[in-house]
């Protein structure tokens, strides 16, 4: 069985250019959570779907982020205008539908200059 | 509020030495408990879980922890570690009550095992 796959792996941008990381879940697992991980902290719950529906985006730093899943399968989070505060890896994680645990992809490390 | 507290940010062991990772959390019933484990440059892979019933519960690659919920702690332990044990190792809380499932982690401990 695959695990969760994310690209790209890393990215590196000026301060106001938009990025967008793209996260490919384990095959039927209805829920997809995007965390983000600064450095030397862990990671911290941005936004979650289950199937195509955004359940929870409160925790979306701002509205410079926003992310979709739109077949409920794969699922994009895009920063507009980023900042050096964003610099931080972004995570992808999965869950089938009753279960309990979350599978990570190996994360996008952003870099903003 | 629910938080998850790792005192220790670095931790550093001999090979062949018994090792234990502390975490501490806040909740105001018992959470389901995690601990992950992170190498350089991949994801978090899982080591164990608890949920409930025997407090001390078995995980990947020997390791084990030991739930108490009278010191509200579920600190990681291995009886004998091997270098290649060396990566950050991550406490996190699940509020079972809340549909999301959504994981609470504390801030890390850096593990190195000296060879």
């Amino acid at each position: 069985e695959a695990g969760v796959t994310q690209s790209p792996r890393y990215a590196v941008l000026q301060e106001g250019q938009a990025v967008s990381f793209w996260c490919d879940p384990i095959s039927g697992h209805d829920t997809l959570y995007w965390y983000q991980q600064p450095r030397d902290q862990g990671p911290q719950l941005l936004v979650y779907f289950r199937d195509e529906a955004v359940i929870d985006n409160s925790q979306l730093p701002s509205d410079r982020f926003s992310a979709v899943r739109p077949k409920g399968t794969n699922s994009t989070l895009k920063i507009q205008s980023a900042k050096q505060g964003d610099t931080a890896t972004y995570l992808c994680a999965s869950r089938g539908t009753g279960a309990y645990e979350q599978y990570f992809g190996p994360g996008t490390r952003l870099t903003v200059l | 509020a629910q938080s998850v507290t790792q005192p220790d940010a670095r931790v550093t062991v001999s090979e062949g030495a018994s090792l234990q990772l502390r975490c501490k959390y806040s909740y105001s019933a018992t959470p389901y408990l995690f601990w992950y484990v992170q190498y350089p440059r991949q994801g978090l892979q899982l080591l164990l879980k608890y949920y409930s019933g025997d407090p001390v519960v078995q995980g990947v690659n020997s390791f084990e922890a030991e739930f108490s919920k009278s010191n509200s702690s579920f600190h990681l332990q291995k009886a004998s570690v091997h270098w290649s044990d060396s990566a950050v190792y991550f406490c996190a809380l699940s509020p079972p009550c809340v549909c999301s499932w959504q994981l609470i982690f504390g801030s890390g401990t850096q593990l190195t095992v000296m060879p």
